[in-house]
């Protein structure tokens, strides 16, 4: 089975520019997951869909970042203007439902370089 | 504010039993507690998730502290294979989603 898709894998940027990463759930799967993993803060939570719908997303940095999830099977994460201090691993992950008990299921990642 | 606190790094000896503990002392009785490790260059993977009692799969065993404020993933004859960043996390404040997970220990095995 198809795990997690996350596109693109690599993408270097220059500040300022407008950032894009696309994320396929795992079919069937009801909750979307977006972190953040940098060496300093390790794997921080940005934002969490249940049914599409964003329930938290306290982890949001600022404003220049946000998400979207139009159907069951793609959700994006826009860094707009992006900064050098963006410059960090993205994980999508997804996960039967929301409930704490279910296995959270990650992709490869997103690795952003913002120059 | 709810924390998740690991040793930063751990080492074994290929063929002996690891165990990597956990504190996660804000958390609610009916938040379970996972454990995924990381590869490098990897996106982290499931291990073992528990709620009250300890748990086994084919992959580690998960030991509960009574009181739920600790946890240890146990790792019974560590491989080459196992050398990754394991990450201890858990849902705090009851609701759905909020898996907030520790800074993780990087297991190192030796030969």
């Amino acid at each position: 089975d198809a795990g997690v898709i996350q596109s693109p894998r690599h993408e270097v940027t220059e500040m300022g520019q407008e950032v894009t990463l696309r994320c396929k759930p795992i079919s069937g799967h009801n909750s979307l997951f977006w972190y953040r993993q940098t060496m300093m803060r390790g794997l921080e939570l940005l934002i969490y869909f249940n049914n599409n719908v964003p329930i938290d997303d306290s982890g949001m940095p600022e404003d220049r970042f946000s998400a979207k999830m139009p159907n069951a099977s793609f959700s994006t994460l826009k860094i707009q203007p992006s900064e050098p201090r963006d410059s960090a691993v993205y994980f999508c992950a997804s996960s039967l439902t929301g409930h704490s008990g279910n296995t959270i299921y990650f992709g490869e990642g997103s690795w952003l370089t913002v120059v | 504010d709810a924390k998740t606190t690991q040793p930063n790094s751990m080492e074994s000896n290929e063929e002996e039993p690891v165990h990597l503990p956990c504190n996660h002392s804000t958390i609610s009785g009916t938040d379970y507690i996972h454990w995924y490790r990381q590869l490098p260059s990897q996106g982290p993977e499931y291990v073992i998730h528990g709620l009250t009692s300890n748990v086994n799969n084919r992959m580690a065993s998960l030991a509960i502290a009574e009181d739920r404020k600790s946890s240890t993933l146990i790792l019974h004859r560590a491989t080459l294979r196992d050398a990754a960043v394991y990450y201890c996390g858990t849902y705090y404040g009851g609701s759905q989603g909020n898996l907030i997970f520790g800074k993780g220990t990087k297991l190192s095995v030796k030969p």
